[in-house]
């Protein structure tokens, strides 16, 4: 069955850095990676789509990567801030199935 | 302003009670999802649908069931609550397609004492 693998210790980082997060998977091959944010309490929102014809998708501070070889999708989000912790979700999708990350928690300290 | 709803926020209940989980969303999107999540845990899609009439079990048993009779409308119904589906509950929706993004409301945290 196929397998999503998301870093489930929290990264820390200091503020100004760059946060990098990871999802690995394996017996998939996915059409698309997406990735979502969620606050405690609340449902997930959603932040970038990257198609498994492409490298690499910006937004503002935000850059994801996508590697079918590797099987591997690297979330980065440069400048971080206090307001970014969270915790990032990755998803994977084919045509009308797709399967969620467990989640990596970010703390971004000032 | 196209959003998704859901009420109640939060709800606490008895055993053996029959509850009703709105979710109802105003961007005419076909596609509507139920997931459960615990807290810090991972969320499990337990019920979708890609339009009306069309209702399909998800990936994690649940003793709920869903009804699809009108495109904005998703409720969620348990019968008879049990202390074991305290949780949170997400409703989302997204566009016909296969990679459209999901839209979450804001969720029902559900106790049942």
């Amino acid at each position: 069955s196929q397998k999503i693998e998301q870093n489930s210790e929290a990264l820390n980082i200091q503020e100004g850095k760059t946060a990098t997060l990871t999802c690995n998977y394996t017996n998939y091959s996915p059409a698309y990676l997406q990735w979502y944010r969620q606050d405690p309490g609340r449902g997930p929102v959603f932040l970038l789509l990257i198609r498994e014809n492409e490298k690499e998708k910006r937004k503002e501070r935000l850059k994801v990567t996508f590697d079918t070889t590797l099987k591997q999708s690297l979330f980065h989000i440069t400048a971080s801030q206090p307001a970014d912790s969270a915790t990032y979700l990755c998803v994977l999708g084919n045509f009308n199935k797709f399967y969620f990350g467990s989640g990596t928690k970010l703390n971004v300290k000032p | 302003e196209a959003d998704i709803y859901q009420t109640p926020r939060y709800l606490v209940i008895g055993t053996g009670k029959k509850i009703t989980l709105e979710c109802s969303q105003t961007m005419g999107h076909d596609k509507m999802y139920w997931y459960q999540q615990d807290p810090g845990m991972e969320l499990h899609l337990i019920h979708y649908s890609y339009g009306v009439n069309s209702t399909e079990k998800g990936d994690l048993s649940s003793e709920s069931t869903v009804s699809r009779i009108r495109t904005e409308h998703f409720p969620l119904t348990l019968e008879s609550a049990r202390p074991s589906h305290t949780s949170q509950y997400l409703c989302a929706s997204s566009a016909s397609g296969g990679a459209n993004e999901q839209y979450f409301g804001p969720g029902t945290r559900l106790t049942v004492t």
